[in-house]
């Protein structure tokens, strides 16, 4: 149980284009889920709190216009890089929390590249 | 706020060597307590997980118990395999801090024959 899925797992992009990230929690609801950054030989720099039905919170740093994020429904959370540029080339990674547990399930990740 | 301090890498060690990787952390309120592992490309996978004092979690030969008089929550391994080379990383989850986790540096271990 508690799977989390991520689509695409990888996707090559030109610079300028805007992606979309699906997050799905495949066996369970999740009423939070967390998006993160992380670049190479690095830790995960947490983006933002997604919440089902309220806007996403943002940590400081992070331009939510850039970084849009929808939790439309207990099991689906999206992030879309708008007008993506090289230097968002990155390992997004999401995680989901059921209800106020103190874990994370995370999903495998996607790796974007942009050219 | 919440921190998570790891012991620094790289970590390179023989097989069937004994591994310890040290995680130290401070944080507000009763945290839970977590190691995952990264393998190259991969995602987080968690390894294993302690919800309060003197817990020990453990799985696949690893284990790590929850100190709380010293803030620690060690990762041991009594005889490592060529595949257990990976980055792990310590981490802790407090409701105080809205279920967000706070995550250490990661310490690559790579294991050779």
């Amino acid at each position: 149980g508690a799977v989390v899925s991520q689509h695409p797992s990888w996707v090559i992009c030109k610079s300028g284009t805007s992606v979309k990230i699906e997050c799905r929690s495949l066996d369970f609801q999740a009423t939070t889920m967390f998006w993160y950054r992380q670049f190479p030989k690095q830790s995960l720099m947490l983006m933002a709190t997604s919440n089902e039905g309220s806007k996403a919170t943002y940590e400081q740093g992070v331009e939510k216009d850039k970084f849009l994020i929808n939790h439309a429904s207990l099991t689906l959370s999206t992030l879309t890089v708008t007008s993506a540029h090289p230097e968002d080339s990155s390992f997004y990674i999401c995680s989901a929390r059921v209800g106020t547990r103190n874990e994370q399930f995370f999903g495998p990740g996607t790796r974007l590249t942009v050219l | 706020g919440n921190s998570v301090t790891q012991m620094e890498g790289p970590v390179t060690l023989s097989e069937e060597a004994f591994l310890t990787i040290n995680c130290t952390y401070t944080a507000t309120g009763y945290p839970s307590l977590f190691w995952y592992v990264q393998y190259p490309g991969e995602g987080l996978q968690l390894l294993l997980k302690a919800t309060k004092a003197d817990d020990k979690g453990s799985n696949k030969g690893f284990e790590a118990t929850y100190r709380k008089e010293t803030t620690s929550f060690h990762l041991e391994k009594g005889s490592v395999q060529v595949s257990d080379s990976a980055v792990y990383f310590c981490a802790l989850t407090s409701n105080t801090n809205a279920g967000k986790s706070t995550f250490g540096d990661g310490t690559t271990l790579t294991v050779k024959p």
